[in-house]
């Protein structure tokens, strides 16, 4: 059971915009920033969002982050193919003070 | 380039225990926290804790302490998590990974590529 809770997939075909979803609470989200990361199978991790909304160099503008509250959510716009993958969210806890994930959301681009 | 480059996959008896190494290269060791994640196959990612080589200090997830400590070797840039008792649902990849940023606005920037951990009699 992950503490951030997004949507276990979402798909979409070439071109079009999907949005993923992160949901948190005070400790977590509600007073930290989030960042995102994306997966493909058999690799580690890599930073696609930091500080809710900042891509580190070499990420494409077609990805944007927001955040509202205990939420955030990471758009891809102009969906291609190489977007498939798994998608996670993570910020920083101040009550458990470490780390805490969302439990991966995997995009498929139809 | 930041790297960071772990030791290889590890098959382990329940009730044994693993030591996994990370290798950091450039200034991390100088400016950087390191933290431990896991992810069971299929599973998403678990924080087990983290070391500031710099001040000597670990932190912990709750879940883990008493069963995981974590070091570093300032002189190799080395980290290092060391996990007891194992049990099969500890079957996981294991990486290390470096803290960036501070309060209010962390991230992990690098990951290691990851050691597979199979806990199996």
């Amino acid at each position: 059971q992950s503490v951030l809770t997004q949507p276990p997939s979402v798909s979409g075909t070439p071109g079009q915009r999907v949005t993923i979803s992160c949901s948190g609470s005070n400790s977590n989200i509600g007073s930290n920033t989030v960042n995102w990361y994306h997966q493909l199978p058999g690799t580690a991790p890599k930073l696609l969002m930091y500080s809710n909304n900042l891509r580190p160099s070499g990420v494409p503008d077609r990805f944007s982050g927001s955040k509202s509250g205990t939420s955030a959510s990471l758009a891809i716009s102009g969906l291609q193919s190489e977007d498939e993958a798994d998608f996670f969210c993570a910020a920083w806890d101040d009550s458990q003070n470490g780390w805490v994930f969302g439990g991966g959301t995997k995009l498929t681009v139809l | 380039q930041v790297q960071l480059v772990q030791s290889g996959a590890e098959v382990k008896k329940p009730g044994s225990s693993v030591k996994v190494s990370c290798k950091a290269s450039g200034d991390t060791f100088n400016t950087s926290p390191i933290s431990w994640v896991r992810q069971a196959p299929g599973q998403g990612l678990e924080w087990l804790g983290r070391i500031t080589p710099f001040l000597g200090t670990a932190d912990y997830a709750q879940k883990f302490q008493g069963r995981v400590t974590i070091t570093a070797d300032k002189s190799t840039t080395t980290a290092y998590m060391e996990l007891r008792s194992l049990r099969s649902e500890d079957t996981a990849v294991y990486y290390c990974a470096r803290d960036r940023g501070m309060r209010g606005y962390r991230y992990v920037d690098y990951w290691g590529q990851g050691t597979l951990v199979t806990v199996s009699s």
